[in-house]
C-alpha cells in the first residue's frame, strides 16, 4: 500500500526566509504532483514532475523529485504572505491513474 | 481553468436521508474522480471512474456508490447518510498524457 507522508504539517516562517517541505512516499512511483489550496477553495495544480531528477520551479517555489530515495522537496525562497496556503504533494500509483496524496503542509508567512 | 462543475456546492442533510452529488465536466476526460477532505488526512480518493460505466473503489468507499452514465457526469450518492461522512466532496478530472489531476470547486456537505 503507497503511504506519503510529508513534513512538516505546520510551518510558520518570515517574510524573506527559505524553507524546504519534504515530501516522502513509500513504494515505487515516477510521477509526483504538488498542489497549493487556499482556504475554502479548491485545489490547483502547482508542479508536475515526472521523472527521477525532475525540477520544477515557478517564481519563488522550487520542486524536485529523487525517485530512488523516493523523496520530493518544495523550496520556497524568500517567502512572501502570499505563499500562505496549504501545499499538498501526491503521488500517482503505479498503476490505475490514482494519486495518493499527504496530508498536506499548512504554511503561515508572518510579515 | 479546467471546466468542472460541482453541485450543489452546500448541503446540510439529516442522518438516514439519501445524498446525491454531481460533477460534470466540459473537457471530455477520460478519468473522473470523488474524493472526501477531512483535517489531518489530506485528500483520500472514495471512487473512480476511468470510462462510461466503468468504476471501481478507491481507500473509502464504504457507504458510497458512483454511477457514470455519460463521458461528462460522475454522480456520488450516499444511500444513508451519516455523520461520519460530514465532509468536503472534491471531484477530479484527468485525461492528459502526465496524468495531472484537476479539481472541480468542491462540496461540504454537514450530515447532521
Amino acid at each position: 500500500e503507497l503511504k506519503v507522508e510529508q513534513n512538516p504539517l505546520f510551518l510558520s516562517m518570515q517574510e524573506g526566509k527559505n524553507y524546504t517541505i519534504y515530501c516522502n512516499y513509500s513504494t515505487t512511483s515516477d510521477r509526483l504532483y504538488w498542489y497549493r489550496q487556499d482556504p475554502g477553495k479548491s485545489l490547483e495544480s502547482l508542479f508536475v514532475l515526472l521523472s527521477n531528477g525532475a525540477v520544477k520551479q515557478e517564481g519563488r517555489l522550487m520542486a524536485s523529485l529523487d525517485t530512488k530515495a523516493r523523496l520530493s522537496t518544495l523550496h520556497i525562497t524568500a517567502a512572501v504572505h502570499d505563499l500562505s496556503a496549504t501545499y499538498f504533494c501526491a503521488v500517482d500509483m503505479e498503476y490505475g491513474n490514482k494519486l495518493v496524496f499527504g496530508a498536506g503542509t499548512i504554511l503561515r508567512v508572518k510579515s | 481553468d479546467a471546466g468542472i462543475t460541482q453541485s450543489p456546492r452546500h448541503k446540510v442533510t439529516e442522518t438516514g436521508t439519501p445524498v446525491t452529488l454531481r460533477c460534470h465536466q466540459t473537457e471530455n476526460h477520460r478519468y473522473m474522480y470523488w474524493y472526501r477532505q477531512d483535517p489531518g488526512h489530506g485528500l483520500r480518493l472514495i471512487h473512480y471512474s476511468y470510462g462510461v460505466k466503468d468504476t471501481d473503489k478507491g481507500e473509502v468507499s464504504d457507504g458510497y456508490s458512483v454511477s457514470r452514465s455519460k463521458t461528462e457526469d460522475f454522480l456520488l450518492t450516499l444511500e444513508s447518510a451519516t455523520s461520519s461522512q460530514t465532509s468536503v466532496y472534491f471531484c477530479a478530472i484527468s485525461g492528459t498524457s502526465q496524468n495531472e489531476q484537476f479539481f472541480g470547486p468542491g462540496t461540504r456537505l454537514t450530515v447532521l
